[in-house]
Formats: structure tokens, sequence, C-alpha cells
């Protein structure tokens, strides 16, 4: 398998422009993930679904956030205006049961 | 509110063994995991316990858990160079919906 796929790997953007992060879970995996990971506040959930319906979205920072999943194999999370404070690594994870995450690579993003 | 603790450095020589620490607050936790992440990477799932067991061993990693002190160790036995990592604990509540809370991480350097 080629495990949790997410793209892009790096997104360089300006203040005010809107974001997009990609992610496509292992195959079979029913839970989906995502996490923001800063060296302030080290790892955060954001969101996680469980069969394509958001279950738990206490950790989105605020409205600018949104993610979405349309169907099993694919997820975004879009970030809409987008703000310097918002620069962190983005991970998607996924999982078959609720609790052995398996994690992607990450998105780095830079807000300028 | 729950939280997970870690010191955040650890040096040893190769081939000694390496202790990381955790300690977590929720004492309805159900599953406790440590995840390793190399620079530029995800997390990677390296073993869990459930809530119920007091040690788990798997080849060089000994996890051990103190309930009553709420109190999660890794070793790493014969700890190589490759060990060189950040090591997070994360504890699983499951209270409803599922909680998950990462501890900021443990960065291990293993001097050869």
């Amino acid at each position: 398998d080629a495990g949790v796929i997410q793209s892009p790997r790096h997104e360089v953007t300006e203040m005010g422009q809107e974001v997009t992060l990609r992610c496509k879970p292992i195959s079979g995996h029913d839970y989906l993930f995502w996490y923001r990971q800063t060296m302030m506040r080290g790892l955060e959930l954001l969101i996680y679904f469980n069969n394509n319906v958001p279950i738990d979205d206490s950790g989105m920072p605020e409205d600018r956030f949104s993610a979405k999943m349309p169907n099993a194999s694919f997820s975004t999370l879009k970030i809409q205006p987008s703000e310097p404070r918002d620069s962190a690594v983005y991970f998607c994870a996924s999982s078959f049961t609720p609790s052995e995450q398996y994690f992607g690579p990450g998105t780095r993003l830079t807000v300028t | 509110g729950e939280d997970v603790e870690q010191s955040l450095f650890l040096s040893v020589r190769e081939g000694d063994s390496s202790v990381i620490n955790c300690t977590y607050t929720d004492s309805s936790s159900t599953y406790l995991y440590w995840y390793k992440q190399e620079p530029g990477a995800g997390l990677q799932l390296l073993t869990y316990i459930f809530s119920n067991m007091d040690m788990k061993q798997d080849q060089r990693l000994t996890v051990l858990l103190n309930k009553k002190d709420k109190h999660l160790s890794l070793r790493i036995a014969d700890t190589q160079t490759g060990d060189s990592a950040i090591y997070f604990c994360a504890e699983v509540t499951t209270s409803g919906t599922y909680k998950y809370i990462f501890g900021t991480g443990t960065r291990l350097k293993v001097l050869a």
C-alpha cells in the first residue's frame, strides 16, 4: 500500500489567499484525521471523520477552516482567507480502528 | 483538562538503553501510544498499550504503564543512531467521541 498521500508537500501563499490541502487515506480505513503541528502548540487534532462523516471538529481553530470528505478516498482541508499564523505542518492520518493511526508525510504551509 | 507531558530532550550513547517518560491526566484513557517522528516526516506508530495492561514488549521496545501514577514509559534497548528522532506519547479516551491528546514530544539524540 502507498500509505497516506498528501498534496502538496509544500505550499507558500500570501495572506488572504485560499489554501486547499488534500489527503488520500489508506484504502479500507474508515477513519480520517487532520492535525496541525507547530513549534509553539505541538500537535493538535483539528477534525476527524468516520465513514466520511465529521465526528469531532472541536479542534478547528475558527470559521476560516473547513474540511470535507466527499468520498472514502479523498479529503480536503481548506483555509480561507489564510493568515500568517496558519503557517504550520498539516498532517492527515487514517486508521481502520479509531486508535491506530497512520500518518501522511505532511504539508508544510507558509503564509507570508 | 486533559494533558500529556513529556520531557523535551534526551541524549544517550549508542548501545545504551533509552527511557522516554510521559505523564497523562485522564484516567479514562483507553489506549496509550508511542509514535516516532523523523525530520521532515509524519508520525510513525511504534507501539501501543491498552489501559488494562502493565507492560508490553516488542523487540527492542518495552512499554511500561503505571496507572496509579498515570505514568507511561518507552524503553529502547541497544539504542542506535537511527533511533534519533522525536518520540510522542499519545492518549486516546472514549467518552462519546474519541479524544486524541498528544504530548509535546521528546527529542532523542543518540551519540556515536
